[in-house]
């Protein structure tokens, strides 16, 4: 079985353009969370989706959004980059998205704004 | 808040060595604890888990004990090999957040064994 995929792999954007960043579950997981992860540091938590609601968000401005699809497939959005966006940015899936399921992570996207 | 505090790395060892990564936190709740690893180029991996006090997590040599009296989820390996090399995350998940499955992740340390 294929693990979480997502797209694309590496990306490079100038300040105040949008980005789009997609990851594909693995089949039969219901749930999405994105995590962005800053070179040095550990992964912090954004967003989590569950059956197409979000979830949970964490402290990060209104330019980061998100949606899951009805094949439980997700988008990050992140408008008006800064060189501060430069990051790995993580997707991972569960089955129902509860507390102590496994997370089971992609190998993320890495967006370099220049 | 909810935070992770990892030791300082990189961490450089010999292969066969003890190896110890030290992970204390914060929690306003009753977290489950977990250590993830990360390979280069690859996304986390979970390594083990522990969810209540006294608990000992371990796989593939790895174990880690939670201890609430000292708010530590240390890493211990008693014969590391070069393959262990990679990025190790100490992190946690706080019962009490809610319905989402958040996790708090310290930034990470860094060891390499040599040969």
């Amino acid at each position: 079985d294929a693990g979480v995929t997502q797209s694309p792999t590496h990306l490079i954007k100038t300040r105040g353009q949008h980005v789009t960043l997609r990851c594909s579950p693995i089949s039969g997981h219901k749930s999405v969370s994105w995590y962005q992860q800053v070179l040095g540091q550990g992964p912090q938590f954004i967003f989590q989706y569950y059956e197409k609601e979000e979830r949970g968000r964490g402290n990060f401005p209104d330019r980061f959004s998100a949606r899951q699809f009805p094949n439980y497939s997700s988008e990050l959005n992140v408008n008006a980059l800064l060189l501060g966006d430069s990051a790995l940015y993580l997707c991972a899936s569960s089955l129902e998205g509860f507390t102590n399921e496994k997370l089971f992570f992609g190998s993320g996207t890495q967006l370099s704004v220049l | 808040g909810n935070s992770v505090t990892q030791m300082e790395g990189p961490v450089t060892l010999s292969e066969e060595a003890f190896l110890t990564i030290n992970c204390t936190y914060t929690a306003t709740g009753y977290p489950s604890l977990f250590w993830y690893v990360q390979y280069p180029g690859e996304g986390l991996q979970l390594l083990l888990k522990a969810t209540k006090a006294d608990d000992k997590g371990s796989n593939k040599g790895f174990e880690a004990t939670y201890r609430k009296e000292t708010t530590s989820f240390h890493l211990e390996k008693g014969s590391v090999q070069v393959s262990d090399s990679a990025v190790y995350f100490c992190a946690l998940s706080d019962l009490r957040t809610g319905s989402a499955r958040q996790l708090t992740f310290g930034s990470g340390t860094q060891l390499t064994v040599l040969p």
